[in-house]
């Protein structure tokens, strides 16, 4: 596609249910990544594959986040038994060269009530 | 590990007016440095971005940032801002090759007419 492209746009979620969240990135892209950004904050790491080995995943908060990205091109992050401070915008990024440029999609809001 | 520092959380500015939007990082190794704009709704768009050589570099839409490796800076100016300028600006750093983004806080400047 021309872009990367997140969907969900929005997903409201009530606290205790799980959600995924899927990130298509741009095609032939290597590296693809996830972030996590609070309202007045700047996108925070959660974690990042090279094809479809996750490379790190030192950011997710704790074990009831997960993703996954088993060919290589989509990926899917999922929270599961959600919590009110999950709320916020996920933002997934996906670069092709070691110069790093990384390209944003539009993001999914999560609101947990 | 890196950090990066946006002194300024909201920067009014009159149109037509110059601007700076400051940025200071702190690393143990080598870094790339990135501005990125996201205007209301939308996802994070890269403005300019320090790989290595020239510490001036310049942007789209007439931004240019100066890299200072003793001040440990990066910058951000525009001699004459618009109303459509009217965004969120995100400094980030990160070790290179294909390894995440830290960013900053972010700064929202706001052009008043």
């Amino acid at each position: 596609g021309a872009g990367v492209s997140q969907s969900p746009r929005y997903k409201v979620t009530k606290r205790g249910q799980d959600v995924a969240l899927r990130c298509d990135p741009i095609s032939g892209h290597v590296s693809l990544y996830w972030y996590r950004q609070a309202l007045g904050q700047g996108p925070e790491f959660l974690t990042y594959f090279n094809y479809e080995a996750q490379q790190d995943k030192s950011g997710l908060p704790n074990d009831r986040f997960s993703a996954e990205r088993p060919e290589g091109s989509i990926s899917t992050l999922t929270i599961q038994r959600t919590e009110q401070r999950d709320s916020a915008m996920y933002r997934c990024a996906s670069s092709w060269d070691g110069f790093n440029e990384q390209f944003f999609g539009p993001g999914t809001r999560l609101t947990v009530l | 590990a890196q950090s990066v520092t946006q002194l300024d959380s909201q920067v009014p500015v009159f149109e037509e007016a110059p601007v700076e939007l400051r940025c200071n990082y702190s690393s143990s190794v080598s870094v790339y440095l990135f501005w990125y704009v996201q205007y209301p709704n939308q996802g994070l768009q890269l403005l300019l971005k320090y790989l290595s050589g020239s510490t001036l570099v310049k942007g789209i839409n007439g931004f240019e940032a100066e890299f200072n490796k003793s001040q440990t800076s990066f910058h951000l100016r525009k001699p004459s801002v618009h109303i459509s300028d009217t965004a969120e600006y995100f400094c980030a750093v990160s070790r290179g090759g294909n390894t995440p983004l830290v960013f900053g806080k972010g700064t929202r400047l706001s052009v008043i007419a």
